[in-house]
């Protein structure tokens, strides 16, 4: 079966970097977009960015470029995201979710979810 | 960037009641619409993709209607489980966005 794990809770300080893994298993890795959605505290959803496994290439939404990383390691059926320059708006939960066919055609297996606090 | 409208942003129903709840895209999607619906401390479960297709698993009480700007997600029958909180998401061109949410709650 279709599982997605993340990667624990993170605290870090204004200015600091977290990478957050997706670990994935039940399924061809390489085959399916991976997306990444955050949700700050008592409120909506927001697409960050995708990767496709396949090739490593991904799409940022215009607000993160610049301060999100997007890679994948195959060997694994990883995927992370590495989220620079940190603020306290940034506090949030971040989602991975698998795309269940070609291009945001709906997400199907998400992962747990990972809380980011950024705080001094 | 698209724009995506939903309404209302909170609805009061009772189970067994009908509801719709509508989402507007600020340009055509043709159907790049997607339905989510997610409950406190977990993460959103995909209920309806393409506008209208059913997600495998997900009770056929749940339809999804629209094509272009317009579009609609009707419960029929509401259940106990039902009530939680619910976004559209066009996937026509990045950034893939989401709806502001409707929060669906027991009278």
């Amino acid at each position: 079966q279709v599982q997605v794990v993340q990667s624990g809770a993170e605290v870090k300080k204004p200015g600091a970097s977290v990478k957050v893994s997706c670990n994935t298993s039940g399924y061809t890795f390489i085959s399916y977009y991976i997306h990444w959605v955050r949700q700050a505290p008592g409120q909506g959803l927001e697409w960050v960015g995708a990767i496709n496994p396949g090739d490593g290439s991904t799409t940022y939404a215009q607000k993160f470029k610049g301060r999100v990383i997007l890679t994948r390691d195959t060997s694994t059926s990883t995927a992370y995201m590495e989220f620079k320059s940190l603020r306290s708006e940034d506090t949030a939960v971040y989602y991975c979710a698998r795309d269940l066919g070609g291009w945001a055609a709906g997400l199907d297996y998400w992962g747990q979810g990972t809380l980011v606090t950024v705080s001094s | 960037d698209i724009q995506m409208t939903q309404s209302p942003s909170s609805l009061s129903a009772s189970v067994g009641d009908r509801v719709t709840i509508t989402c507007r895209a600020s340009q055509t999607i043709t159907t790049y619409l997607n339905w989510y619906q997610q409950k406190p401390g977990k993460a959103p479960k995909v209920l309806i993709y393409a506008a209208s297709s059913l997600q495998t698993g997900v009770p056929s009480r749940f339809s999804g209607s629209g094509s272009g700007t317009d579009f609609a997600l009707t419960i029929t029958g509401l259940q106990p489980e039902d009530f939680a909180t619910y976004f559209c998401q066009q996937g026509s061109s990045p950034p893939f966005t989401f709806g502001q949410g409707t929060k669906l709650e027991i009278k």
